[in-house]
């Protein structure tokens, strides 16, 4: 079956921008998480979804970091007036419940100049 | 806060050796420990989940243990191969399975 899938690839953004990173988790997983992973931090945990419960955004470095994640399934992370130490790969994971194995996508690479 | 240590983080090994990889947290009251390995420039490919009641998971050639008491895990990896060549990460899984990882072990197998 298809796996997690994350959108664009590849981003390239100037300063101050806002910009949007996708995620497709597998069909029927209820749980759902972005990590970023930068030279300088490894990887860190920023957001969980799980089912309709309120997510926890304990790892959001701030708030010009925000996701949604729409009718259970598609999930959107927005980082708005972009700074140079946000680029980096964002993971998006999903698992079937929040016990689970997770299962990751290919990443978003975000280069803000 | 938990600290997810490993050690080494670098490793070269001849094929076909057998070898151990080593992940210490600080906080034992995790719900999972996860090892992946990720190849440059790719995401995080799951290898072994052992849930916290469990000991140790086989797969393959791979086989990981969990001591929550001593907080380590270890990853062995029988026969390897140039293939294994990558960057292996673990994972402890906190409440909501929130992942907190280690820096990684670069694994480099040469023939």
């Amino acid at each position: 079956g298809a796996g997690v899938s994350q959108s664009p690839s590849n981003k390239v953004t100037e300063k101050g921008k806002d910009v949007e990173l996708r995620c497709d988790p597998i069909s029927g997983h209820t749980a759902l998480y972005w990590y970023r992973q930068s030279l300088g931090q490894g990887l860190e945990f920023l957001i969980y979804f799980q089912g309709n419960s309120a997510p926890d955004k304990s790892g959001l470095p701030s708030d010009r970091f925000s996701a949604e994640r729409t009718g259970g399934s598609v999930s959107t992370l927005t980082i708005q007036r972009t700074q140079q130490e946000d680029s980096a790969v964002y993971l998006c994971a999903s698992s079937l419940s929040g016990r689970e194995t997770q299962y990751f996508g290919p990443g978003t690479r975000l280069l803000v100049l | 806060k938990q600290e997810v240590t490993q050690i080494p983080a670098a490793l070269s090994v001849p094929e076909g050796e057998n070898l151990v990889l080593n992940c210490s947290f600080t906080d034992s009251a995790i719900y999972n420990l996860q090892w992946f390995r990720q190849d440059p420039g790719k995401g995080l490919t799951s290898l072994l989940l052992i849930q916290s009641s469990q000991r140790e998971q086989t797969s393959g050639r791979l086989n990981a243990s969990l001591d929550k008491s001593s907080g380590r895990s270890t990853l062995y990896i029988a026969a390897s191969q140039p293939g294994d060549s990558a960057t292996y990460l673990c994972a402890g899984g906190g409440g909501g399975n929130k992942l907190t990882f280690g820096t990684g072990t670069q694994l480099k197998v040469e023939l």
